[in-house]
């Protein structure tokens, strides 16, 4: 049963370009969410994915976006990209929350992002 | 006031010692709990969730939800070297699946 998987692991971008990110949920999953985590923090909520639609979104701007696919794998777009976007980018899958409760997330590997 | 608060650490206990993990939240509406391990380099790794008052017991690892006090605990049994991590602790605010974090406890266990 594989987990969450996330492509690429790695990547070196200069500033300005942009970058895709991508992710398959665990099986039987059908909600995405994306996180940042900065060197010593923990991660920060950047959008969540579900019905192929952007359901919650966290403090981030407009250059930050991202896609969900019929089969649940998701996107994450970054354009006009910034130093301070340097990171480890995060997917999470879970499945969709039942009432009184919420499914726990489960992390991919993450893509670390290099912005030189 | 931060939303998630964690001492930064390190926490360091000996090996075989008990290990006390500690976290407060802001939202005092917050359902569902969450304790994240994550060696260094590596992603989160979740190895507890708890959504009610009271103690939750998985092997050699117990939460402790507190919501009156807005406080949540994570004790490691028996410690061991490699559980020498750092420990996020997450929380879901009220009405939201999104996932708030704190900034992480780093344990060392020493042999």
């Amino acid at each position: 049963d594989a987990g969450v998987t996330q492509s690429p692991t790695h990547l070196i971008k200069t500033r300005g370009q942009q970058v895709t990110l991508r992710c398959s949920p665990k099986s039987g999953h059908d909600t995405v969410s994306w996180y940042q985590q900065a060197l010593g923090q923990g991660p920060q909520f950047i959008f969540q994915y579900y019905e192929e639609e952007e359901r919650q979104r966290g403090n981030f701007p407009d250059r930050f976006s991202g896609h969900q696919f019929p089969n649940y794998s998701s996107e994450l777009n970054v354009n006009a990209l910034l130093l301070g976007d340097s990171a480890l980018y995060l997917c999470a899958s879970s499945r969709r929350r039942a009432r009184d409760s919420n499914q726990p997330q489960h992390f991919g590997d993450g893509t670390r992002l290099s912005i030189l | 006031q931060k939303e998630v608060e964690q001492n930064s650490g390190p926490l360091s206990v000996p090996e075989g010692a008990i290990a006390s993990l500690n976290c407060t939240y802001s939202d005092r509406g917050s359902q569902s709990f969450f304790w994240y391990r994550q060696y260094s380099g590596k992603s989160p790794e979740l190895i507890m969730s708890i959504y009610s008052n009271g103690d939750k017991e998985d092997g050699r690892f117990t939460a402790q939800l507190n919501k009156a006090s807005q406080y949540v605990s994570l004790l490691i049994r028996d410690s061991q070297p490699s559980d020498s991590a750092t420990y996020l602790c997450a929380v879901t605010p009220w009405n939201t699946d999104k996932l708030i974090f704190g900034t992480g406890t780093r344990l060392q266990v020493f042999p």
